[in-house]
């Protein structure tokens, strides 16, 4: 069984630069049948894409997003990584890390449980 | 980037049969795909590539998807089914390919 589990500081002071990390057990990130993906949820909003790497190092980011994110990954660790720099209030969110299937339309079989990210002084 | 659309809420009584609708142009050109999330959880997959379920997922779950609108249909709804659902797509020919829809609140009457 996959699993999935974020970990990183819950609190970051504005204008300061998010990293979060994302542990894969179960399963290796170097399988060449998945992206890695993040995906945050502003409280009581949706969800929204923030990116996902392939194991090779290729990286897909959200337009809105793409200026300030960084998604990065270590085979030897099994771990992936992002880094949100210059945030603000709004990228409070609870932070997602998923497997996204390559094979067919993309979809979203393992999520983590989430770590909750407050931008605050 | 594409825009898909669904209703903030849905009731429904126990017993009876949901539907949630995830509105997009031409969205039955594309393949969907339906999330539960309850409070406090991550999302859970319950309905890929239109209408195949992972497994675990009981057969009250189903997907469709023609024309502008995909449905999932809850059949025979319980109480643990009040979740938030969202849809989700991947359009290849954009360059934000990756699209959640808005979510749509299930209350079980």
């Amino acid at each position: 069984q996959v699993q999935l589990q974020e970990s990183g500081p819950g609190l970051v002071k504005p204008s300061q630069t998010l990293s979060l990390t994302c542990t894969v057990s179960g399963g290796s990130i170097s399988s060449g049948d998945y992206y890695w993906s993040w995906i945050r949820q502003p409280p009581g909003k949706g969800l929204e894409w923030i990116g996902y790497i392939y194991y090779s190092g290729s990286t897909y980011y959200n337009p809105s997003l793409k200026s300030r994110v960084t998604i990065s990954v270590d085979t030897s660790k099994n771990q992936f990584s992002l880094k949100l720099s210059s945030v603000t209030a709004a990228d409070t969110a609870v932070y997602y890390c998923a497997r996204v299937v390559i094979k067919g339309p993309h979809a979203i079989d393992y999520w983590g449980q989430g770590t909750l990210v407050t931008v605050s002084s | 980037s594409y825009v898909l659309t669904q209703p903030p809420s849905v009731s429904v009584a126990p017993g009876q049969t949901a539907r949630i609708t995830c509105g997009g142009n031409n969205i039955g050109s594309k393949s969907v795909h339906w999330y539960q999330q309850k409070p406090g959880q991550a999302p859970v997959l319950v309905v890929y590539d239109d209408s195949d379920r992972p497994s675990g997922i009981p057969e009250r779950f189903s997907g469709s998807n023609s024309g502008n609108t995909a449905t999932l249909t809850i059949s025979r709804v319980e109480a643990g089914d009040e979740a938030d659902y969202y849809c989700q797509v991947w359009d290849s020919s954009s360059d934000h390919p990756e699209v959640f829809g808005g979510g749509t609140k299930l209350t079980v009457l």
